[in-house]
């Protein structure tokens, strides 16, 4: 299995620029998620999905949108960059919904907006 | 909203020395992470508890639920053990873990 993957792993946008991180996984979870992570802070939920077709807002959600046709994949896209969306960005998934399910997590994508 | 603390918030040790990092939350919780995350690296799950203690080579969990507080504890600690460890309290919503903001580790030669 190759767990959770992510890509790219790196990233350079420019002001206003849009894009998709992708995220996959093979272990058939239905709980996908997306965090931030900056500097000095802990890790911030972005999006989240319970399953295929079911998205919801996390704590710092504006900027984002999220999908999920699939179990597998779950992109997260940014609609207009902004240079406070510099941040390395995770993707995780788990077998349930809950914390008390162990979390995967993805290696990352570090994204720099200029 | 459950708030997770960790402490300290940077800690070097040197090689062998046993390390302890505590966290705290402040709402009753269905489970207790520990994380691991290697400079520039990914996260990785180390453990997850909801009482009593969990032992993986090394590594040592416990927590204690009726004071809200969970501790990490390394042995023998090596430079390898050298990473930032981050503990998350998990709620029983939807919306999964509140992060602390993690204890960077450094283990000296």
């Amino acid at each position: 299995n190759a767990g959770v993957t992510q890509t790219p792993k790196f990233q350079v946008l420019k002001t206003g620029q849009s894009m998709t991180l992708q995220c996959a996984q093979d272990m058939n979870h239905e709980y996908m998620s997306w965090y931030r992570q900056d500097p000095g802070m802990g890790l911030r939920l972005i999006h989240y999905s319970v399953g295929a077709g079911i998205t919801d807002q996390g704590e710092v959600p504006n900027g984002y949108n999220v999908s999920r046709s699939t179990t597998e994949d779950f992109p997260l896209r940014l609609l207009s960059a902004a240079p406070s969306q510099t941040s390395v960005y995770f993707c995780a998934s788990s077998d349930g919904q809950g914390g008390g399910y162990e979390q995967y997590f993805g290696p990352g994508t570090r994204l720099t907006v200029t | 909203k459950n708030e997770v603390e960790q402490s300290p918030q940077n800690l070097t040790a040197q090689e062998g020395e046993f390390i302890t990092i505590n966290c705290s939350y402040s709402v009753g919780i269905s489970a207790l992470h520990w994380l691991q995350q290697h400079p520039g690296g990914g996260i990785v799950s180390l453990f997850m508890l909801s009482s009593g203690k969990k032992k993986h080579g090394r590594l040592i969990a416990t927590i204690n639920i009726q004071e809200k507080h969970s501790s990490l504890h390394i042995t023998a600690s090596h430079p390898r053990d050298s990473a930032v460890y981050i503990c998350a309290a998990g709620g029983g919503g939807a919306d999964g873990l509140t992060f602390g903001k993690g204890t960077h580790l450094i283990i000296q030669p």
